[in-house]
């Protein structure tokens, strides 16, 4: 069974650009969640979508957003790109909320 | 929120040792995950264990959700199990994965 899919895997912006990153969960999982890694913060929970709605979000300014799709696909959008959101951006899903979390490889972004 | 920590937070190991990794949370949890990340990034599961133990190969976890921590052992390490061990929980009505600083463990041949 295909695991969780996240493209693309590198991305190099320009600040003040925007940027789309698309998450597949694995096949019959309806939660996705995003997070961010960085050096300094850590792991940090984006936002969570079940069944096309937004569950959870996290302390982020509103240049971060997404969404879900009727097929449990997800995207995550960053308007107005600043150097400060370089971070490797991580994907999961789930069966339901709550349940064992799978990520995928991940998107690593660079703001320049 | 919930709060975990993750101890000790570096590790350095000959090929062929034990260790144990520890994870404390401030709050009881219905999800509690181990997760090894690999160079590229990639969280990979190790456990899914709100409570008990589990083994798999040579790695095993046990979670006593009464007093809140989380072991990890790793035994007989190889110098493949070098790298990020993250713990994250989730808690009842606030279903996101709150993650530890990590334990970052080396294996030296």
């Amino acid at each position: 069974k295909a695991g969780v899919t996240q493209t693309p895997r590198y991305l190099i912006k320009t600040r003040g650009q925007q940027v789309t990153l698309s998450c597949s969960p694995i096949s019959g999982h309806r939660s996705v969640s995003w997070y961010q890694q960085t050096p300094g913060q850590g792991l940090q929970f984006l936002f969570e979508y079940f069944s096309e709605t937004q569950r959870n979000k996290g302390n982020f300014p509103g240049r971060f957003s997404g969404r879900q799709f009727s097929n449990s696909r997800s995207e995550m959008n960053v308007s107005t790109l600043e150097l400060g959101d370089s971070a490797l951006y991580l994907c999961a899903s789930s069966f339901l909320q709550g349940l064992e979390a799978f990520f995928g490889q991940g998107t690593r972004l660079t703001v320049v | 929120g919930i709060q975990v920590e993750q101890s000790p937070p570096d590790l350095i190991l000959q090929e062929g040792a034990n260790s144990t990794l520890r994870c404390n949370f401030s709050d009881s949890v219905n999800n509690l995950q181990w997760f090894h990340q690999n160079p590229w990034g990639q969280l990979i599961n190790l456990f899914y264990i709100p409570s008990g133990t589990k083994q798999n190969g040579r790695l095993s976890a046990t979670t006593v959700a009464t007093e809140r921590y989380s072991l990890l052992y790793i035994s007989s390490s190889q110098t493949t199990d070098s790298g990020v061990y993250f713990c994250a929980v989730s808690n009842f009505g606030n279903e996101k994965l709150t993650f530890g600083t990590g334990t970052r463990l080396t294996i030296i041949p």
